[in-house]
């Protein structure tokens, strides 16, 4: 099992450029979630999935989207990237028990 | 609505102290999971225990034990006998279960310094 995968592991984006991080789990786990960490602070909960076709909004929504259109992808899409988007993003998946992370993405906007 | 505070931003201790990382959390549901996770300096984030809001028992695993008491709504965390290895951040975490899925908050976490 290669667990929780995220590409890229580096990305470096102008203002305004749209991307998207990919986020992949092969455990077949119903639970999976998007976070940003930034510098020196905990994990903040960006949007979250209960299964193919459900997501919801986390703490900090705005800017980001997602869809789930199968038990093990996830991606996170930024719209119009912005300097305050320039974090570290994790994605997570659980059965319900433990969290299983990715290795995350680092991202700078310019 | 969920919360988690740590209220220690940083501890310093020397090898082979005890330390204890305080986590406060607040909910309203009934039925919610708490997590501590460790994140060394390389970054990634490592599984250290769950504990479900039924489930007030105390546990031990090697050095690492954890005091969770629903009455303060505190889930504490104890390493005895520190080592230098043990320097990471700590973070302590709430999940409840709604339409959207297992939504987790985390706390800003704890970074540790154990000197030699």
């Amino acid at each position: 099992n290669a667990g929780v995968t995220q590409t890229p592991k580096f990305q470096v984006l102008k203002t305004g450029q749209s991307m998207t991080l990919q986020c992949a789990q092969d455990m077949n786990h119903e639970y999976m979630s998007w976070y940003r960490q930034d510098p020196g602070m905990g994990l903040r909960l960006i949007h979250y999935s209960v299964g193919a076709g459900i997501t919801d909004q986390g703490e900090v929504p705005n800017g980001y989207n997602v869809s789930r259109s199968t038990t093990e992808d996830f991606p996170l899409r930024l719209l119009s990237a912005a300097p305050s988007q320039t974090s570290v993003y994790f994605c997570a998946s659980s059965s319900g028990n433990e969290q299983f992370f990715g290795p995350g993405t680092r991202l700078t906007v310019l | 609505a969920q919360k988690v505070t740590q209220a220690q931003t940083e501890i310093s201790v020397v090898e082979k102290e005890d330390v204890t990382l305080d986590c406060v959390y607040e909910t309203r549901d009934t039925t919610y999971y708490l997590f501590w996770y460790k994140q060394p300096p390389s970054g990634e984030l490592v599984f250290l225990i769950r504990r479900n809001s039924f489930d007030e028992q105390n546990e031990i695993s090697g050095r690492y034990s954890w005091n969770f008491q629903k009455s303060t709504s505190s889930f504490n965390f104890t390493i005895t006998a520190s080592q230098v290895v043990d320097s990471a951040v700590y973070f302590c975490a709430l999940s409840e279960v709604d339409t959207g899925g297992f939504k987790t908050i985390f706390g800003a976490g704890t970074r540790l310094f154990v000197k030699a």
